[in-house]
């Protein structure tokens, strides 16, 4: 596609759900990015993937955090048993492979009631 | 201490004014330096990209890196109404992984 296509735009789940987030990068880009930004902080860091690359996972906050990538593609980044503090926009971004070149998604605003 | 610092604002211009934006840092390991631009509900745009130091012009925008400050400026001129969103630095060591400022919101008074 000509963006980077992210599903849902917009989650409100219940505490102690699961809930699935979807990033379909830009077709050719090899490098996927997952941040995280909360209201009046930056973009936080969470996963990246390169490739067929072990992915850089240093930045997942907790063990309730997970994100695969199929087929060097599309992505989904899991958060189980949610919590209110989850709540956040979840944005991806894909790049041929230099920082500069990211191109993000519009993200998935999730709010855990 | 965060490792990237950026006065939120908000900061409010009249149409035509220089905007000026800046970050501070402490990593002295940065070497890629990012100016974003983020409209509401909108992910962030790629402005400009300076690898270094110095400094990089582009139309009505330029970015200025001065590492031996470890400073970093954003500059708009004649800004324009549709300049009115969030400005977001952003850094990198490795040329994968950024370190972002809070941002700016900045708004233009037409």
């Amino acid at each position: 596609g000509a963006g980077v296509s992210q599903s849902p735009s917009n989650k409100v789940t219940e505490k102690g759900k699961d809930v699935e987030l979807r990033c379909d990068p830009i077709s050719g880009h090899t490098a996927l990015y997952w941040y995280r930004q909360s209201l009046g902080q930056g973009l936080e860091f969470l996963i990246y993937f390169q490739g067929n690359s072990a992915p850089d996972k240093s930045g997942l906050p907790s063990d309730r955090f997970s994100a695969e990538r199929t087929g060097g593609s599309v992505s989904t980044l899991t958060i189980q048993r949610t919590q209110q503090e989850d709540s956040a926009v979840y944005l991806c971004a894909s790049s041929r492979g230099q920082a500069y070149g990211y191109t993000f998604g519009s993200g998935t605003r999730l709010t855990v009631v | 201490q965060k490792e990237v610092e950026q006065d939120p604002g908000p900061l409010s211009v009249p149409e035509g004014a220089i905007v000026s934006l800046n970050c501070t840092y402490s990593n002295s390991a940065f070497q890629y330096f990012m100016w974003y631009r983020q409209y509401s509900r909108k992910g962030p745009e790629l402005l400009m990209y300076t690898y270094s130091s110095g400094n990089k012009e582009d139309g009505r925008f330029t970015a200025q890196v001065d590492k031996s400050s470890k400073y970093i400026s954003l500059f708009i001129r004649d800004s324009q109404p549709s300049d009115s969103a969030t400005y977001l630095c952003a850094m990198s060591a490795n040329d994968y992984k950024l370190s972002f400022g809070a941002g700016t919101t900045v708004t233009v008074r037409a």
